[in-house]
């Protein structure tokens, strides 16, 4: 069973492209977590998806960012027209259940965007 | 804002001492969770610690949890230079469907 895979690895992307960062959660997890991090600070919250549906958006910004977790395929996080404060590692984390339901998280390897 | 604040930031200890890092929130839970992230890594799931638990073990981990405070501690027993990394805590924040991460404390071990 493999674990959460995340890609690419590393995105170098210009200021005003897009970033497509995508996450195949464990087999027979449909929950997915995405989170920012900089560097030597914590894990931000971004959005919480269940299979198509969003279901907490509240820590990613309104404009520019998108998130999907369609019923088949990798769940997407996009990012138009990216800036240079968009530079961090995303990190993508799936569960079995809701992680209130006393669930841990597994987490990918992480997306280290940088925006030249 | 984070519901999770470790204390303190960062810890060096030498080699088979013991290190202990905090961690307190600020609403109810169901649970709150450590994990380690080694330099440029992912996390990885250290214990998980049930809000009607007060102590769990797991090899060489013990972790607390206090309530009525909101504060857990974390102790690696025998330090190892391979448990040099950053460490976690994060909580459900009362039922919120989410994971919600504290600072971090960053570990060090002396050889």
């Amino acid at each position: 069973n493999a674990g959460v895979m995340q890609n690419p690895r590393h995105l170098v992307r210009r200021r005003g492209q897009e970033a497509r960062l995508r996450c195949s959660p464990m087999k027979g997890h449909s929950h997915v977590y995405w989170y920012r991090q900089l560097p030597e600070e914590g894990l931000k919250f971004m959005v919480y998806l269940q299979k198509e549906n969003i279901i907490d958006e509240s820590g990613m910004p309104k404009e520019r960012f998108s998130a999907e977790f369609p019923k088949e395929g990798p769940s997407i996080l996009r990012i138009q027209q990216v800036v240079r404060g968009d530079s961090a590692a995303y990190f993508c984390a799936s569960s079995p259940r809701q992680v209130g339901m006393n669930t841990e998280a597994f987490f990918g390897q992480g997306t280290r965007l940088t925006v030249v | 804002s984070q519901q999770g604040e470790e204390d303190p930031q960062a810890l060096s200890i030498q080699e088979g001492e013991n290190a202990t890092m905090n961690c307190s929130y600020k609403t109810s839970i169901n649970n709150l969770q450590w994990y380690r992230q080694n330099s440029g890594r992912g996390l990885v799931h250290l214990i998980l610690i049930r809000s009607n638990e007060r102590e769990k073990h797991s090899g060489r981990l013990r972790v607390t949890l206090d309530t009525s405070k909101k504060s857990s501690s974390l102790l690696i027993t025998a330090s190892r230079a391979a448990d040099t990394a950053s460490y976690f805590c994060a909580t459900d924040a009362g039922g919120a469907q989410k994971l919600v991460f504290g600072q971090g404390t960053r570990l060090t071990i002396n050889p």
